[in-house]
């Protein structure tokens, strides 16, 4: 069974100042991890993922994430948050065998104030 | 190249009705997934369909079913609907099993009244 922790519901923060959104996970196999966007009405959007290799991950938009194996963590970060950055943020793992079959937290909405 | 597509976009049911949600993957993916997610919270996994055969189902009850065909579209279908299955219902599909990132559609809001 897999689990994902969203650590903050709720990150309010100012533009062009730096943003981590926290996840960590729990899973009895090797798992994918991903982090989606999500913005109001649609569906979502792939920001990152990590498979295998280097644990630091770039994606879209300036945001990266650092998997930490021994942490059980995957937390993504960006160092200069734009307005157009405000959405709701999900973290996923997925199994090794299956990445059809994705476990979500709760997500954390990010707001950026001018 | 078009991305997954559902339809319709909203959907208006009673209680007690009868629903289906069409999804159509990305050309080339063979894998299908249902997830529900409900106002507030993440998406929860119900199915995922891979050339067109059941490989996972979440902790739905059997009000839910899905099936895939042989173009590798997909239906959700929900019986005796309850105002509890008001979601959004997003579809996702991916080219291979495992290994694979999945593409997520945009959703088919659904109200239950």
């Amino acid at each position: 069974a897999q689990s994902v922790t969203q650590l903050d519901s709720q990150v309010p923060v100012f533009e062009e100042a730096p943003v981590e959104l926290r996840c960590n996970y729990s899973s009895s196999v090797s798992v994918y991890l991903f982090w989606y966007v999500q913005y109001p009405n649609q569906g979502l959007q792939l920001l990152l993922k990590y498979l295998s290799g280097s644990t630091l991950v770039k994606g879209i938009n300036g945001f990266e994430a650092e998997f930490n194996k021994s942490q059980t963590s995957f937390h993504l970060r960006k160092p200069s948050v734009h307005i157009s950055d405000t959405a709701e943020y999900f973290c996923a793992v997925s199994g090794h065998t299956n990445a059809g079959k994705s476990t979500f937290g709760d997500g954390t909405t990010l707001t950026v104030k001018p | 190249d078009a991305g997954v597509t559902q339809s319709p976009t909203h959907l208006i049911k009673t209680r007690g009705q009868h629903v289906t949600l069409r999804c159509s993957p990305i050309s080339g993916h063979k894998s299908v997934s249902w997830y529900q997610q409900v106002l507030g919270q993440g998406p929860q996994f119900i199915f995922q369909y891979y050339e067109k055969e059941e490989r996972g189902r979440g902790n739905f009850p059997d009000r839910f079913s899905a099936r895939q065909f042989p173009n590798y579209s997909s239906e959700l279908n929900v019986n005796a609907l309850l105002l509890g299955d008001s979601a959004l219902y997003l579809c996702a599909s991916s080219f291979r099993l495992a290994g694979d990132e999945q593409y997520f559609g945009p959703g088919t809001r659904l109200t239950v009244t």
